[in-house]
């Protein structure tokens, strides 16, 4: 499986924008690029998900870079409750996900 | 929206005891997937389904079966349980028209043997 590249931990402060950056070099032309975040005590949460194209949605938007080798998940207004470890994942067609260490995001009030 | 559905939340098994961890999803998902995640190691893929009655090894089978006998359910089976399994157990599960679509996790059960 192709392996995917994050800082270990961020720091942002509440209502202020979040760039999440993710490098996956060896990224195929057919892998999609997944997003997840895990609260404290819960199972992952599916964030977004895209190809080649940037991506938005009601949590985040996802800005992919032309090369596919890197990708960042954006969170438009940082709350208390966007707190978490964030995980970026290739997948291919093998249905799996393979799950790297992730960011920890801190969210300061 | 699709939920998956864990059995338990806490569970306290002994050394040597068969556990089975029960896992129910309600969106006709075909594909199913067991994780176990620990503290420095992240999720590792335990094994996973993509049809009834069909499996494929994850990345840390050693010790586990599973059986998934109806679509909505996948159970996986600790034979016999050791501590070294002490861990929190994930259930996810997604459809197959699907590099469209996320995973769906359930909320864990926290598996202790003593």
């Amino acid at each position: 499986d192709a392996k995917t590249t994050q800082p270990n931990s961020m720091e942002s402060n509440e209502e202020e924008p979040v760039h999440l950056p993710c490098n996956h070099s060896t990224i195929s032309g057919t892998d999609y690029i997944h997003w997840y975040r895990q609260l404290p005590s819960q199972g992952p949460e599916y964030v977004i998900h895209g190809l080649t194209s940037n991506v938005n949605n009601r949590m985040a938007s996802l800005a992919i870079a032309e090369d596919r080798k890197s990708s960042t998940l954006i969170l438009h207004r940082a709350t208390l409750r966007d707190a978490a470890v964030y995980y970026c994942i290739l997948r291919g067609s093998n249905y799996k996900l393979t799950f790297g260490k992730g960011t920890l995001l801190t969210v300061n009030p | 929206d699709v939920k998956v559905t864990q059995s338990s939340r806490y569970l306290v098994k002994r050394t040597g005891e068969k556990v089975f961890l029960e896992c129910v999803q309600d969106m006709d998902h075909e594909n199913m997937f067991w994780y176990r995640q620990d503290p420095g190691l992240g999720l590792r893929l335990i094994y996973f389904s993509y049809d009834v009655k069909m499996k494929e090894k994850g990345d840390i089978p050693e010790g586990y079966s599973v059986s998934r006998e109806k679509k909505e359910r996948f159970s996986l089976i600790l034979e016999s349980a050791s501590t070294n399994q002490t861990s929190m157990y994930l259930c996810a599960s997604s459809p197959t028209v699907s590099q469209l679509s996320g995973y769906t996790f359930g909320s864990g059960t926290r598996l202790t043997v003593v």
